[in-house]
């Protein structure tokens, strides 16, 4: 199984500033065949489903602020929002679907100091 | 937009199976892979499997020797089932879509509200 990890397990940021959550996974997910990076970030608010943000590591989703974005490949790989709004604060998960089992990573949570 | 809801039990005793419907609304079960995870309360995601609209599955090894998916495409419904379950089994159970081509599965980008199933004794 791919390992997902992310760091910080939490982060407290103010409003206006950036925030970076890191996932780095146990192999690359890199497809060598498309030059894909098989990663996706989700956003999770309280009592709420999971919520497509970014996927192929650096695509957003239609709707996402272009305050999110995502970066990095191979194993290591970053999600930036560039200037923290009040309705970011959630849980954010790094998951991989370059091979089965899909894994996530343990999620981060995102608060506002 | 495509909109996915869960259906069954809230409460299943131990050792008995826990059954689960997902129907799809808004768009159709072809073409796309279909999926089960799940989240124990306050904590993080595991995937169970998925299964391609033609009826192929792959599921997580760690659950596989409990878990079966199904589909039915009259309805527009995919199925869990979920044998000898224990206290461990509890969490909120989402179905998900999965993007995908014919020969690989992609990203989850669609997913239902979830729905709570308890296993008490």
């Amino acid at each position: 199984d791919i390992v997902m990890t992310q760091s910080p397990d939490s982060l407290a940021v103010s409003l206006g500033e950036r925030a970076t959550i890191n996932c780095k996974s146990s192999q690359s997910v890199l497809y060598s065949s498309n030059n894909k990076n098989y990663l996706a970030w989700y956003q999770q608010k309280p009592g709420q489903p999971p919520k497509l943000f970014i996927y192929w590591a650096s695509t957003r989703e239609s709707g996402v602020p272009d305050r999110f974005s995502g970066s990095g490949s191979g194993t290591d790989f970053t999600l930036t929002i560039s200037s923290l709004q009040a309705e970011d604060v959630a849980v954010y998960y790094c998951h991989q679907y370059y091979s089965t089992p899909y894994t996530f990573g343990q999620g981060t949570k995102l608060e506002i100091k | 937009q495509v909109q996915l809801q869960e259906s069954g039990p809230g409460l299943v005793k131990p050792s008995e199976t826990l059954s689960l419907t997902c129907t799809v609304s808004g768009g159709s079960i072809s073409s796309y892979y279909w999926s089960w995870i799940r989240q124990p309360p306050g904590k993080g995601l595991e995937w169970i499997g998925y299964i391609y609209y033609s009826g192929s599955t792959n599921y997580n090894p760690s659950l596989m020797s409990r878990v079966t998916i199904s589909v039915d495409t009259s309805k527009n419904q995919f199925s869990l089932k979920l044998n000898s379950v224990t206290a461990a089994d509890t969490a909120v159970y989402y179905c998900a879509r999965v993007s995908g081509s014919y020969t690989k599965a992609y990203n989850i980008d669609y997913w239902g509200q979830g729905t709570l199933v308890t296993v008490y004794s």
